[in-house]
């Protein structure tokens, strides 16, 4: 079965520094990933995605996302936070058979805290 | 842009009462998904829809069942509303077309059951 791991509950980062969000996944094939962001009170939104190419995707907000095959891993990165970017992190994986129907299956997310 | 609206943004119910809740996309996406969102442990597919009065269970559909008559919108079923129902609920839809997934959300209820 597939699942997603967010190592990190909780991270602080003090605004204007740089900022990494862990994620792995295990999945059995060739994987579409996804970062989503959730600021409080609110539902989701897309940050980026990776389906194929390169491996480095750019994404809104000035996010941008690592996929490392080998690593299973899809961490998520900016050089420069900022207060407004304090909210839930998730990441997802999917489909679950390769049809788009199919939902995602989700980390638990990670609680991004800015310190002014 | 894309957009996926739910009816309503609290909803405070009973135990035993039965509850809808809707959830509308005006982007004519073939698929339609139904989360819950429960602290620590991240977001949860209920159910899920790839076309008219189609559905599929998907992680934790025990207690709950879903409709969809037209295709742009999904409604999700509590027949008996238990407090252990109690959660923010999230709808979500997805255009498949070209292998492109990626799932909009809509704004979320929360739900509480006393």
């Amino acid at each position: 079965a597939q699942s997603v791991t967010q190592p990190d509950i909780h991270i602080t980062v003090s605004e204007g520094a740089s900022l990494e969000l862990r994620c792995n996944y295990s999945y059995g094939a060739t994987p579409y990933l996804f970062w989503y962001v959730q600021s409080p009170g609110q539902g989701l939104q897309l940050l980026l995605k990776y389906f194929s190419g390169d491996t480095l995707v750019q994404g809104i907000k000035g996010f941008e996302a690592e996929f490392k095959r080998s690593q299973s891993s899809f961490n998520l990165r900016k050089p420069s936070v900022h207060w407004s970017d304090a909210a839930e992190y998730f990441c997802a994986v999917g489909p679950y058979s390769g049809g788009g129907a199919d939902g995602l299956t989700f980390g638990k997310g990670t609680h991004l805290i800015i310190q002014p | 842009d894309v957009k996926v609206t739910q009816s309503s943004r609290y909803l405070v119910k009973r135990t035993g009462e039965k509850v809808f809740l809707e959830c509308v996309q005006d982007m004519d996406h073939e698929n339609m998904f139904w989360y819950r969102q429960d602290p620590g442990l991240g977001l949860r597919l209920i159910y899920f829809s790839y076309d008219v009065k189609m559905k599929e269970k998907g992680d934790i559909p025990e207690g709950y069942s879903v409709s969809r008559e037209k295709k742009e919108r999904f409604s999700l079923i509590l027949e008996s509303a238990s407090t252990n129902q109690t959660s923010m609920y999230l709808c979500a839809s997805s255009l498949t077309s070209g292998g492109i997934y990626e799932q909009y959300f809509g704004p979320g209820t929360r739900l509480t059951v006393t």
